[in-house]
């Protein structure tokens, strides 16, 4: 079965500056993709990013990239130059040939101005 | 907004009761997926719907069911219900069913709240 860990429950950082929230994973298949949705005060869940397994780059969406290592098992998501707007739950998930995403417990993220 | 919907926003009911929870996807999505997200739990795959049939089941108790109709949308049953049952009750859709490439959209999700 597939798990999803974030090792982090909260993480906080200075608006303007960089900060890496830390997920790892386990799966037996071998195709699938990873995913970092954000939760914000609203409960709405929105994606942010998702990387393909079977693809060595990293995924990039204008400030947030990701650090796809995956003999490692490892994907962590960077938010660069940090605005108040990200303060949010942040949940890296699996989503594997079920079609169904296994979440992470989630790292809530706090942006001081 | 996702183009996902979810009646109603909030739910308060009692020990014992049985409520329906209702989600309709994206338009052209064919694949329901219905997530409970609690404080304990955290975020949690229940049940996973395809153009009507039952696709993929996750940790969903047996006083849950659900079903989705010819118009595609869902509608999740919880029943004998109990305090632990309270959380925030999620539906996503996709285009397809069983597809690691499987961008979800999520509702807004309904909150139960069970006293």
């Amino acid at each position: 079965a597939q798990t999803v860990t974030q090792s982090q429950p909260e993480m906080s950082v200075q608006e303007a500056e960089t900060v890496t929230l830390s997920c790892t994973y386990d799966t037996s298949e071998s195709d699938y993709y990873l995913f970092w949705y954000k939760q914000p005060p609203s409960r709405q869940m929105i994606l942010v990013i998702r990387q393909e397994a079977y693809k060595q780059q990293n995924a990039t969406e204008n400030r947030f990239s990701v650090n796809f290592q995956k003999a490692a098992k490892s994907f962590s998501l960077k938010i660069s130059d940090s605005q108040l707007g990200d303060a949010a739950m942040y949940f890296c998930a699996h989503g594997g040939s079920q079609g169904n995403l296994i979440f992470g417990k989630g790292t809530k993220l706090s942006v001081k101005p | 907004d996702s183009g996902v919907t979810q009646t109603p926003k909030h739910l308060i009911t009692a020990t014992g009761q049985r409520v329906t929870l209702r989600c309709s996807p994206r338009s052209g999505d064919l694949s329901v997926y219905w997530y409970q997200q609690s404080l304990d739990q955290g975020l949690q795959f229940l049940i996973q719907y395809y153009n009507g049939e039952e696709r993929a089941k996750g940790n969903i108790l047996e006083r849950f069911s659900a079903q989705q109709f010819p118009d595609l949308h869902s509608e999740l049953n919880l029943s004998s219900l109990e305090l632990g049952d309270s959380a925030l009750y999620f539906c996503a859709s996709s285009r397809v069913g069983s597809d690691p490439y499987n961008e979800q959209f999520f509702g807004p999700g309904t909150r139960l709240t069970v006293l």
